[in-house]
C-alpha cells in the first residue's frame, strides 16, 4: 500500500551546517509532493512543493527535488539557522481525490544550536 | 494566505465533560480534516469530510464525532472527555478543484483532560 518514510529525528546541527532530511515513499501513480514545517506551538505550514518528476521546490533556502526513479523527495538546506528549528513533515497526498485519506510522514525534529 | 481558524487554542477540562473543538475556514474548501498529534509529533487522521453532510472516520480510532452542516465549519465533539484524550488537535482544509492541492492548517487546539 501507499506509505511514506522519513528520516528519524531528532536532528541536531550547529548554525550554518548543511541539512538533509530524507523522505521516500511508495505510491500508486505519481502524486505531487510537499514538505510542511511546524514551528513550536503552531500548526503546519506549507514549506515547498513539487508537482512532477524532476521538479525542484524551493523556499526560504530549502530545496527538494522530486526523484521519480528513487521515489524520494529529500529536503536540503545549505546553511541552517537557529530559526529553522522546527518539525518537518514529508507529505505525498496519497489516494485519489475521492478517498480523502491524506497520510503524513512521522515528522523529523530539527534543532539548530548557535 | 490561508484562513483557517481553530478555537480554543488551549483547553483544560475535567474528566466526563462534553467539549466541542471549533474549526472554521473562509476559503470555500470542500475538504476538511481533523488530525490528532501525539507527543512524538506524528499526525494521525481521525476524521475527514468531502463536503456538506459528508463525514468519514480516518485511520486512527477515535471516540470523537464530527459534523459538517456548513461548508466553512467542521466542529469536533467529545461527549465525555477522558485523560487519554489529552493531545493536540489540528484542523485542515484543501481545495477539491485542484489535483493534489496542499492542506491548509489551523494553529491547533491543545487539549488537557484532568
Amino acid at each position: 500500500g501507499d506509505s511514506v518514510t522519513q528520516m528519524e529525528g531528532p536532528v541536531t546541527l550547529s548554525e550554518e551546517a548543511c541539512l538533509t532530511i530524507n523522505c521516500t515513499y511508495t505510491a500508486t501513480g505519481y502524486p505531487s509532493l510537499f514538505w510542511y514545517v511546524q514551528y513550536p506551538g503552531e500548526g503546519l505550514q506549507l514549506l515547498l512543493k513539487a508537482t512532477k518528476a524532476d521538479d525542484k521546490g524551493s523556499n526560504k533556502g530549502f530545496e527538494a527535488t522530486y526523484r521519480k526513479e528513487t521515489t524520494s523527495f529529500h529536503l536540503e538546506k545549505g546553511s541552517v539557522q537557529v530559526s529553522d528549528s522546527a518539525v518537518y513533515f514529508c507529505f505525498p497526498p496519497f489516494g485519489s481525490s475521492n478517498t480523502g485519506k491524506l497520510i503524513f510522514g512521522q515528522g523529523t525534529t530539527l534543532q539548530v544550536k548557535p | 494566505e490561508a484562513d483557517i481558524y481553530q478555537t480554543p487554542r488551549y483547553l483544560v477540562i475535567g474528566t466526563g465533560k462534553k467539549i466541542t473543538l471549533e474549526c472554521s475556514q473562509t476559503m470555500g474548501h470542500d475538504k476538511m480534516y481533523w488530525y490528532q498529534q501525539d507527543p512524538g509529533m506524528e499526525l494521525h487522521l481521525i476524521h475527514y469530510s468531502y463536503g456538506v453532510n459528508s463525514t468519514e472516520k480516518g485511520d486512527l480510532s477515535s471516540e470523537s464525532t464530527v459534523s459538517r452542516i456548513r461548508t466553512e465549519h467542521f466542529p469536533l465533539t467529545l461527549e465525555s472527555a477522558r485523560p487519554s484524550h489529552t493531545s493536540q488537535y489540528l484542523c485542515a482544509s484543501s481545495d477539491t478543484g485542484i489535483i493534489n492541492s496542499p492542506l491548509h492548517f489551523g494553529n491547533g487546539t491543545r487539549l488537557t483532560v484532568t
